[in-house]
């Protein structure tokens, strides 16, 4: 089972639509989350960090469920802009290596 | 404020050639990494330093690879030989602490022949 886990996609929605996408995580003792962007052929971004309590960020909400061991990343009225691949990261405790997924595609349409 | 920055942005090299990646980090971060994502795979971890010190290496795949942090600013890291599957796209991020959010450089696009 590969430590960090994500749906490729794509995942295809309309302009305005709320999408969400999912990364399951496989060691318990991770501790630190963060959702990355990368567009086509250029460097990731720093969308946001995850915390316990769950963060918003304007149209964007992470959440983070121990239990399960997964990270949500929630996008409301999605834009044509929004249009990337979102990287789901997790640093494990005691390691500061952070371990990537290989990215969602999200492809919004007019 | 100047993000990370690599050079070149692309490099085309002959099997057997030597190539050199740098990398300037934020100033004022510790903390320098060196990533390499192969076509159609994950990002995958390379190593660590904290100012010139290595913390972690582990994700060099052989010998082959050098990487240096010289008075603990920029980095680089040297392929030599190389070979066919060391193409891919090299990414350098840095961060000011630890487990604090890592911000990459544009990558170097590098291609074996």
């Amino acid at each position: 089972r590969k430590e960090v886990e994500q749906d490729p996609g794509p995942f295809n929605v309309p302009e305005g639509a709320t999408v969400a996408f999912n990364c399951t995580y496989s060691n318990s003792a991770s501790q630190s989350f963060f959702w990355y962007r990368q567009d086509c052929r250029k460097e990731p971004k720093l969308l946001m960090s995850v915390y316990s309590s769950g963060n918003e960020d304007g149209r964007f909400t992470a959440q983070l469920n121990r239990a399960s061991q997964y990270i949500s990343l929630l996008i409301r009225d999605s834009k044509l802009s929004d249009s990337a691949t979102y990287l789901c990261v997790v640093n494990s405790k005691g390691s500061y290596i952070p371990t990537f997924g290989r990215g969602t595609s999200l492809i919004v349409h007019p | 404020e100047a993000g990370v920055t690599q050079f070149p942005s692309h490099s085309v090299i002959e099997k057997g050639q030597t190539v050199t990646l740098r990398c300037d980090p934020i100033s004022g971060h510790d903390n320098l990494y060196w990533y390499r994502r192969v076509m159609g795979k994950e990002i995958k971890f390379l190593l660590h330093f904290v100012k010139e010190s290595k913390q972690d290496e582990s994700g060099m795949p052989n010998n082959r690879f050098l990487a240096e942090r010289t008075g603990g600013t920029y980095s680089t890291l040297k392929v030599q030989p190389a070979e066919l599957e060391d193409s891919g796209v090299y990414f350098c991020a840095s961060s000011q602490g630890r487990n604090q959010p890592q911000h990459f450089g544009d990558g170097t696009r590098l291609s074996i022949l």
